[in-house]
């Protein structure tokens, strides 16, 4: 699987969009970027993931450069209960492995 | 559907005693994984099973740890004996067709 890079922390005023960046320079054409959260002494919550196309779901929409080198989350409207951890990654279409990085932590403050 | 329901929620036990972790997937799902996280390494999948087959066992640290999966509705993660350095939250997780998966609540084992 590619390896993913991302800001250790990043903060967010509540009622603002939370835009979390990924850089996945290796990615290769079968693999798809999936984003995960991981909220305080919670399991992992699946949030949304894409192929090329730009997604949009109940939670976050995801945006995926041209190249696909890279990804931006977004959740449009952060809360305080969006305070996770956010781990962006890039698994191959049947996504029977996920590798877990540090991830982002993402504090929204009132 | 009351997703992955896992057993117990917390366990302390003391060094050498076999610890068992339980697992319950979703109903219908075929893929069941099981991962430990600690301070140290992270998230890390130990194990995953297809249709209840063991697919990759690469992640499993060392002979103290076995997993099984009887049916397609329980699974378990064994550690016996048990040291401390195996103090972690354990996740079981669960997939339909390997795509998304659907974690646990976890087990916070401590091992004194």
């Amino acid at each position: 699987d590619a390896k993913t890079t991302q800001p250790t922390s990043m903060d967010c005023a509540e009622g603002r969009a939370a835009n979390l960046p990924c850089n996945h320079s290796t990615i290769s054409g079968n693999e798809y970027v999936y984003w995960y959260r991981q909220i305080h002494s919670q399991g992992p919550q699946y949030i949304i993931h894409g192929l090329k196309n730009n997604e949009t779901n109940e939670m976050a929409s995801l945006i995926i450069t041209e190249d696909r080198k890279s990804s931006t989350l977004i959740l449009p409207h952060a809360t305080l209960r969006d305070t996770a951890v956010y781990y962006c990654i890039v698994t191959e279409t049947s996504g029977s492995r996920l590798t877990f990085g540090e991830g982002t932590q993402l504090t929204v403050n009132p | 559907d009351a997703g992955v329901i896992q057993s117990p929620r917390h366990e302390v036990t003391e060094m050498g005693q076999e610890v068992t972790l339980r697992c319950k997937p979703i109903s219908g799902h075929d893929y069941l994984f099981w991962y430990r996280q600690t301070m140290m390494r992270g998230l890390e999948l130990l194990i995953y099973f297809n249709n209840n087959v063991p697919i990759d066992d690469s992640g499993m640290p060392e002979d103290r740890f076995s997993a099984k999966m009887p049916n397609a509705s329980f699974s378990t993660l064994k550690i016996q004996p048990s040291e401390p350095r195996d103090s972690a939250v354990y996740f079981c997780a669960s997939s339909f067709r390997g795509v998304t998966q659907y974690f646990g609540p976890g087990t916070r084992l401590l091992v004194l």
